[in-house]
Parts: structure tokens; sequence; C-alpha cells
């Protein structure tokens, strides 16, 4: 099974709808993140997370919020989605290691795919 | 100027070849370097960390030359399963978090 996973993979919906998208990890890390890839732009980073207490805004947080319900889970939210929205969305989890934070690996979810129309 | 800048290629290469990518960053404090992979409609997944001493992992070979701010990925007698797109990846101090920047990607295609 997969470490990261994500749901739904694939959503179409209008504008105006409220999504949510859920992150689950069975990794045990404390940080998570939400990105969003769009082409020619890269991931960029919506939200982030370093425990259940600890939400923080990313650069491009507008339109979204998140929810950390637990370790293991990190939600998405658009409350009113609209058509730049559609992008696809990568969950992703990390440990700080042993190095104080500076090196570590992110683990990225399969994705899932918007589409606002 | 893009904090992590990278050609978008196409690179398209026979079987065999040896392929060169290069990236550039602009935050002088950016401390840690790495390359990941990412299949088409797939998620990245970490290739190799870049260090200062520069590092190989078989065919792949990366380097960093802080003064000039870039990293190199060298990728030697490419496969048809080397066909990807590779994200230069670092990782910024930004307001007390080390944030991944990355790169938009170069897309490598190996042919037959």
């Amino acid at each position: 099974d997969a470490d990261v996973t994500q749901t739904p993979r694939n959503r179409i919906t209008k504008t105006g709808k409220r999504i949510m998208l859920e992150c689950s990890q069975t990794k045990g890390h404390d940080r998570m993140y939400w990105y969003r890839q769009d082409p020619g732009l890269g991931l960029r980073l919506i939200y982030y997370s370093f425990d259940v207490k600890d939400i923080n805004k990313g650069e491009i947080s507008d339109g979204y919020s998140v929810s950390r319900q637990a370790q293991a889970k990190f939600s998405l939210s658009l409350e009113s989605a609209i058509p730049n929205q559609t992008a696809l969305y990568f969950c992703a989890t990390s440990d700080p290691g042993t190095s104080g934070g500076a090196f570590y690996e992110q683990f990225f979810g399969p994705g899932t795919r918007l589409t606002v129309l | 100027r893009k904090e992590v800048e990278q050609d978008p290629g196409p690179f398209n290469v026979p079987e065999g070849a040896t392929v060169a990518f290069n990236c550039t960053y602009s935050n002088s404090a950016s401390q840690s370097f790495f390359w990941y992979r990412q299949d088409c409609r797939k998620e990245p997944k970490l290739l190799m960390s870049v260090y200062s001493s520069g590092n190989e992992d078989g065919r792949f070979t990366a380097q960093l030359n802080r003064a000039s701010q870039y990293i190199s990925l060298l990728i030697r007698d490419s496969k048809l399963s080397d066909s990807a797109t590779y994200l230069c990846v670092v990782n910024t101090p930004d307001t007390g978090f080390q944030k991944l920047v990355f790169g938009t990607g170069t897309r490598l295609l190996v042919s037959p």
C-alpha cells in the first residue's frame, strides 16, 4: 500500500462549489504539505503543517483552507472553486531527520487532478 | 527572477548518450539541493541529493557550484526508462521554515 494517499484522484466540479481534497499518510511524519502544479509554473506551496496544532500559509494560500485532523491526515478545501484553481494537487510529508531539518526528503502522494468548469 | 530556473527542454537523446542538465538558484542562503524525477502525470520522487563535494549514484552524477549558484545533473548511458521530467529543488530559509522551491523541470526524452 502507498505511504501517502490522496482522495479523490480526479474531480470535475463547477464554479462556486465547495471541494475537499484529502490526504492520509502512514509514514508517521509530523510535517505535511499541500502543493499545486500548473504547466510551466512548477510546484507551488499552498499550506504546510508541522504538527496537528501548527498550520501555516504557503505562497498561494488565497482561496484555500486546510485542516489537520490528526498526525496522519491533512485536508485541503476550496470554499468556492473557480476555474483558475484547475490544477494537479499534491500532498507531501517529510521528517526533519537528525540534521536539524536542513536535509530532508519530501514524499508525495499520487496527486489529485481537479478541473473547475 | 525565478528562485530556481531550469531549461524546460525537451532534451531528445538516443539510448546510450550522455546528457547534462543545469539549474540556477537565486538565494545564496539556500542550504540543500535535490534532483527529483517526475514521470508524466505522476508524483515527484527524490532522485538524489546534491552535496557540495558532488555525488554519484550509478549512472547519475550531481554537482553543486555554490559560488556560481548552479546545480548540475549528468546522466550517462541513457536508458529509455530515463525519459521523464527532472525537477531541480532547492531548500531555502523562509521566516523560520526551510521551504522547498521547485524548478519547473527539464524534460528528457530518450529514444531507441
